[in-house]
């Protein structure tokens, strides 16, 4: 199976800080990536797609200066939260579509829960 | 407008028993269907998908596809207390980078 790695699992921050959230593709290439939000007891919500060596498309809401989104390579998407506030807090969670399938299949990483003092 | 509906439950079950899951899904042109398992704080795990018409079997799990009433369902025999989790429906509609998420069923099952 495709696997994919998240990093930290769990992060506390201050308010005020920045935040990196790794996602990692291990055994495929991912040539896009999503990354989602996930507030308790809440659905999935899609943040934005991550296109290797391109900018990231943001859905509507989603304020892209403040969730910088990185693509730099087929195995290595970045999630930076600037500025973090409590109402930041949140699973945010990365999955990835294999390069080349077309099945929709979506391999999701372990995610990665923020909390914001 | 794509659109994928759930009930959001609790469905609740006695160990043992079947569980039944639907997914309703708006797009026609829908092409691929997904069943993910949530358990509480932890990301979406895939359980299987469909794309025919028709049933799926893959051990306990079941998925049934019909396209003409655009439902997708998954059955889950001989229930037991570690399925409870959220079951998410996602549909691969034509035209879109990523699948589209119903809210999720939470499916508690009792010993």
């Amino acid at each position: 199976g495709a696997v994919v790695s998240q990093h930290p699992s769990w992060v506390i921050c201050k308010s005020g800080t920045s935040v990196k959230i790794e996602c990692r593709s291990l055994d495929f290439q991912a040539t896009t990536m999503f990354w989602y939000r996930q507030f308790p007891k809440q659905s999935l919500m899609l943040m934005a797609t991550s296109n290797e060596g391109s900018k990231a498309t943001y859905e509507q809401g989603v304020e892209k200066d403040k969730f910088l989104i990185n693509h730099a390579s087929l195995t290595l998407s970045t999630l930076t939260v600037t500025s973090a506030h409590p109402e930041d807090s949140s699973f945010y969670i990365c999955s990835a579509t294999r390069a080349g399938a077309n099945t929709g299949e979506l391999f999701f990483g372990e995610g990665s829960r923020l909390t914001v003092l | 407008q794509k659109e994928v509906e759930q009930n959001s439950g609790p469905l609740s079950v006695p160990e043992g028993a079947i569980a039944s899951l639907n997914c309703t899904y708006s797009d026609r042109g829908s092409q691929s269907f997904f069943w993910y398992r949530q358990y509480s704080g932890k990301s979406p795990e895939l359980i299987m998908f469909i794309y025919s018409n028709g049933d799926k079997e893959d051990g306990r799990f079941t998925a049934q596809l019909n396209k003409a009433s655009q439902y997708v369902s998954l059955l889950i025999r001989d229930s037991q207390p570690s399925d409870s989790a959220t079951y998410l429906c996602a549909v691969k509609v034509p035209g879109y980078s990523t699948l589209t998420f119903g809210k999720g069923t939470m499916l508690l099952v009792s010993p």
